[in-house]
């Protein structure tokens, strides 16, 4: 079955205890990305890559990092997570035509 | 970057009606235009692709207006199933692969 996975699902954390959510895909593409939803914000984008180490920042990148070392993942990095990073994130993946969306990431940092 | 507007909403209406939303983007060069629909605290996902000679699926007609850079999205004989946030999504423009969303248009359907 075609599909993003990400994981955890869900997390609560501290302030400044680095953590990771990981992004998988099993469609092969070469575009993926990472999004963060606020309400009434909308989906920002925060990094997304083009290709296997090629990453570049979206709209909000201050305080995560990305890394693509292989074509199926993409995970998140938060150094010293905040609580304006609490939110719920989306990995995506896609061509030019769609995006594949994971389920969701619902981060609460205290 | 791209600008990409829609209505917020929320638009709340009877079983059985027609409804209709649009967005407005800003780039005139944006080359492909999308509608997705989330429910509440899933992902989004594609309902959509917007052609310039306009889109239809089932109830769901899909229209695009470069001229005066909007798309829009119809939907007739409304369920309460459609009840969701749609979301509209522009891509491209001066070389540029990145998808824009907008901040969603809230449906409600009552019985």
């Amino acid at each position: 079955e075609a599909q993003v996975t990400q994981n955890p699902r869900y997390l609560i954390t501290v302030t400044g205890k680095k953590l990771t959510v990981t992004c998988s895909q099993n469609m092969n593409h070469e575009y993926m990305s990472w999004y963060r939803q606020d309400p009434g914000l909308g989906l920002r984008q925060i990094y997304y890559s083009m290709n296997v180490e090629v990453t570049d920042k979206g709209d909000v990148p201050e305080g995560y990092k990305v890394s693509r070392k292989e074509k199926r993942n993409f995970p998140l990095i938060l150094e010293s997570p905040s609580p304006n990073q609490t939110s719920l994130y989306f990995c995506a993946s896609g061509r030019l035509d769609t995006q594949y969306f994971g389920p969701g990431t619902r981060l609460t940092v205290l | 970057r791209k600008e990409v507007e829609q209505d917020p909403g929320p638009f709340n209406v009877p079983e059985g009606a027609t409804v209709a939303f649009n967005c407005t983007y800003s780039n005139s060069a944006s080359q492909s235009f999308f509608w997705y629909r989330q429910d509440c605290r899933k992902e989004p996902k594609l309902l959509m692709s917007v052609y310039s000679s306009g889109n239809e699926d089932g109830r769901f007609t899909a229209q695009l207006n470069r001229a005066s850079q909007y798309i829009s999205l119809l939907i007739r004989d409304s369920k309460l199933s459609d009840s969701a946030t749609y979301l509209c999504v522009v891509n491209g423009g001066g070389g540029s692969y990145i998808p824009t969303f907008g901040r969603g248009t809230s449906l409600i359907v009552h019985p």
